[in-house]
């Protein structure tokens, strides 16, 4: 029972911004939403998590509507290494429900 | 450093045989998750335990076992019942009742001899 939906993949340009859209149609009042990227075979990497308000960090903003019923991750400046399947999570009554990602591909 | 440490990377299973994959933290993370991933596909949660001695079934349970003797350790046995245990395995910890992130191990890889 996945809360997030999320487009299978998107490409981006070296360099330009990278915006990847989650939708949580269900999310509750108080459930975070949360964003990790995931490079092959590795564990997942955390980037960036908020509850209502939009956040920035060094690795990118994060930008949640008035509704609370979907948000986008913004990286600002695509770098190759930037590649990788990017999860939206919903964390409820402390377990996290991941999606199935969204692979990011950064061209050159 | 804190953090999550799983072990081994790699593992050979042949069949019949059970396994145990470690997961040790010292984050003081009072709750600890296993998580399967197929490839291509999401992290699928297997069990997780939010106390020492307690823990709860996840959406894919089934031959798999586990146990919470000590808050820093959290050991997923993956038994004989499991017919297709070949996957990337995901050990991850995080505060309860916080919005703290979770953290996660690098993985354990299984594969069928």
């Amino acid at each position: 029972d996945a809360k997030t939906t999320q487009p299978p993949s998107m490409d981006c340009a070296e360099g330009r911004a990278a915006n990847l859209p989650c939708n949580h149609s269900t999310i509750s009042g108080n459930e975070y939403v949360y964003w990790y990227r995931q490079i092959h075979s590795q564990g997942p990497q955390y980037i960036i998590h908020g509850l209502k308000n939009n956040e920035t960090n060094e690795m990118a903003s994060l930008i949640i509507t008035e509704d609370r019923k979907s948000s986008t991750l913004i990286l600002p400046h695509a770098t190759l290494r930037d590649t990788a399947v990017y999860y939206c999570i919903v964390k409820s009554f402390n377990k996290f429900y991941f999606g199935s990602g969204t692979k990011l591909n950064v061209k050159p | 450093d804190g953090g999550i440490t799983q072990s081994p990377k790699y593992l050979f299973r042949k069949e019949g045989q059970n396994v145990t994959l470690s997961c040790e933290q010292n984050l003081n993370h009072d709750a600890m998750y296993w998580y399967r991933q197929d490839p291509g596909q999401g992290l699928r949660l297997i069990y997780y335990s939010q106390i020492v001695n307690d823990f709860q079934k996840g959406d894919i349970a089934e031959g798999y076992s586990v146990s919470r003797e000590k808050k820093e350790s959290f050991p997923l046995t993956v038994t004989s019942a499991q017919k297709n245990p070949t996957a990337f395995y995901l050990c991850a910890s995080s505060l309860v009742n916080s919005n703290q992130p979770q953290h996660f191990g690098d993985g354990t890889r299984l594969s069928i001899l």
